[in-house]
């Protein structure tokens, strides 16, 4: 089993639309998570951090479900500039500085919004 | 804008030839991970240094090496490249115990 697995789309979705997409992973004694974001051929650039409690940003909504080891990302009323490849990141540490195994990457799952 | 920089942007080079690249940490930045990205797959983590040393390693090969220097910008070195090896590698900073690793633009190396 893959350490983060995500579905890589795409997802084509219409602009304005609301769309979903989760992740799992397989190291239970994993610590934090995130979303990261890329863009075509640029560097990932953290969207959010995921909490057990759930938390929000805007139009975008992160849950964490340690129980079932599974993360989901909500964007609402999606825009044209969403359009992007979405990243799901597990660290073994409580901090984003990756630690001595470094985070671990999803595949990434590719969103298109359509005008 | 990050504060992460790397070089080169672009880079070709042959089979078997030796590569290294550069990465300049954000400023107040102690720890520098270096990851390989092929195409249509996600970051792999190759190694992270800090306080000049090598702190942990990712599942690569030995040729893979690196290094960090007093102003905590770092190296990373390849031999004996293989046609696998093309991929973007990324090199992100951070401050030990801090929240977030910053990523730089990469470097797309191409081996032919």
């Amino acid at each position: 089993r893959k350490e983060v697995e995500q579905d890589p789309g795409p997802f084509n979705v219409p602009e304005g639309a609301t769309v979903a997409f989760n992740c799992t992973y397989s190291n239970s004694a994993s610590q934090s998570f995130f979303w990261y974001r890329q863009d075509c051929r640029k560097e990932p650039k953290l969207l959010m951090s995921v909490y057990s409690s759930g938390n929000e940003d805007g139009r975008f909504t992160a849950q964490l479900n340690r129980a079932s080891q599974y993360i989901s990302l909500l964007i609402r009323d999606s825009k044209l500039s969403d359009s992007a490849t979405y990243l799901c990141v597990v660290n073994p540490l409580m901090y984003s500085g990756g630690g001595a195994d470094g985070l671990t990457f999803g595949k990434g799952t590719h969103l298109i919004i359509q005008p | 804008e990050t504060g992460v920089t790397q070089s080169p942007t672009h880079l070709i080079k042959t089979r078997g030839q030796q590569v290294t690249l550069r990465c300049s940490s954000q400023s107040g930045h102690n720890t520098v991970s270096w990851y390989q990205q092929a195409l249509g797959q996600g970051p792999q983590f190759i190694f992270q240094y800090y306080r000049e040393e090598e702190n942990g390693r990712g599942n690569f090969p030995p040729r893979f090496s690196g290094l960090q220097f007093p102003n905590y910008s770092s190296e990373l070195n390849v031999n004996a490249l293989e046609l696998d090896d093309s991929a973007l590698y990324l090199c992100a900073s951070s401050q030990r115990g801090a929240y977030e690793q910053y990523f730089g633009p990469g470097t797309r190396l191409t081996v032919t």
